[in-house]
This record gives structure tokens, sequence and C-alpha cells, in this order.
């Protein structure tokens, strides 16, 4: 069956524009989380959605980031006023339950020049 | 704060001989532990979980982990590594609670030699 799909693949922009990522989990998944990873790090956690709503934003790191989830299925992830250090692998994941292993996505790489 | 270590950048084997590679937590509660696999150009993927009960659990491709909840570790293992095993290698903690984020290591990179 179809995985956890993300697109664009790949994006760069510019230092201050705004940039959106999408998630598209598989199908009937509740849990979706979005993490990065930065290059020779392991993957940080950003947000988990149970649902349409956010159960944990603990990781985003200010409040030029931002996800959504209006439907329960596909997410995305906003960024605004990118910065150099925004530039990072963005992966996806969505599970059937919140306890259940993830499945990931092939991420989007993010690069802000 | 929640932690995980991985203590070894690089573990080196020859393929067939016996491979471990090593992870500790510092984690409350009681957490799921989970090893994901990241091969070059290709998404983490899933390798085996511990949730509860038998402290040995078997996974995809082989590898199997020991839990062992008093030195808070667990170790993945292999009893026989292939050179297909060679990718990066990350332990992940599930903090037991409302949240379902995963708190990964640095990574430790196999890589098995012919």
């Amino acid at each position: 069956g179809a995985g956890v799909s993300q697109t664009p693949s790949n994006k760069v922009t510019e230092k201050g524009k705004y940039v959106e990522l999408r998630c598209d989990p598989i199908s009937g998944h509740t849990a979706l989380y979005w993490y990065r990873q930065s290059l020779g790090q392991g993957p940080e956690f950003l947000i988990y959605f149970q649902g349409t709503g956010a159960a944990d934003d603990s990781g985003l790191p200010n409040d030029r980031f931002f996800a959504v989830r209006p439907e329960g299925s596909v997410s995305t992830l906003k960024i605004q006023r990118t910065e150099r250090g925004d530039s990072a692998v963005y992966l996806c994941a969505s599970s059937l339950t919140r306890i259940d292993e993830q499945y990931f996505g092939p991420g989007t790489r993010l690069t802000v020049t | 704060a929640q932690s995980v270590a991985q203590p070894e950048d690089q573990v080196n084997v020859a393929e067939g001989n016996p491979l471990t590679v090593k992870c500790t937590y510092s984690v409350s509660g009681n957490p799921y532990l989970f090893w994901y696999v990241q091969y070059p150009n290709r998404g983490l993927q899933f390798l085996l979980k511990y949730i509860t009960g038998d402290n040995l659990v078997k996974g995809s491709y082989g590898f199997e982990a020991e839990f062992n909840k008093s030195q808070t570790s667990f170790h993945l293992k292999k009893p026989s590594a292939l050179v297909s095993d060679s990718a990066l290698y990350f332990c992940a903690p599930h903090p037991f609670g409302n949240t379902g984020k995963l708190i990964f290591g640095q990574g430790t990179t196999l890589q098995v030699k012919p």
C-alpha cells in the first residue's frame, strides 16, 4: 500500500520568505508527526497531531513555525520569515495510534539561502 | 531532560560476525522503545519495538534487541551481519504519556565489511 508522502522533496527559499511543506499520511492513521533532521543528527520532534488537533506542539522552536491538519488527514507545516538555521530535512510520520510504530515519509529538504 | 545515548558513532563488523549497537536512555516512567534504520537516500524504517513482556524482542531482517530495565538499555543485536545491513541506526524511546513523540539519539553508523 501507499506509504507516507511528502511534497516537495526539495525546497530552496530565500531568507525571510514563507514556506509550506505538505504531508500525506497513510490512510487510516489517526496520529501524525513532524520531525526535523539536521545533518549528522537524529530527528528532532516538532509536533504531534491526534486527528485534527495538535496534541503536543512542544517541539516547535518558535512562533514562526505552525502546522495544521484540518480534516485529520493531510498536514501542512508552515514556516514564516525563514532563517538560514531552518535549513534541514523535515520528516513527517504517521501511525495507527500514538503508541504504534511510526512510518516515515522520505522528507522535504529545505534550504534557506 | 529526557535523552538517548548511542555511545558509538560507528560500529565496524565483518560479514557473518555478530553485531551489537548500544543504546541507553534517560526517560521518565516506563517508555516504549523502538529501533529505526536509515539507509542512504531512503526514509527511516521501523525495525522493532519493546512494549512489555519478554526482554528479548525480535524484529525485521533478523534483528533483535535486549531490554534491560535496571541499566535502562536497549541494545540492538544480530547473530550474523550482512553487508546489506550497513546503514544508520537510531534508538528511539517513546515516553509514556499523552505525547506520541519519539526521542532520537544521534545514531550509530553500522559498517559491515565483506
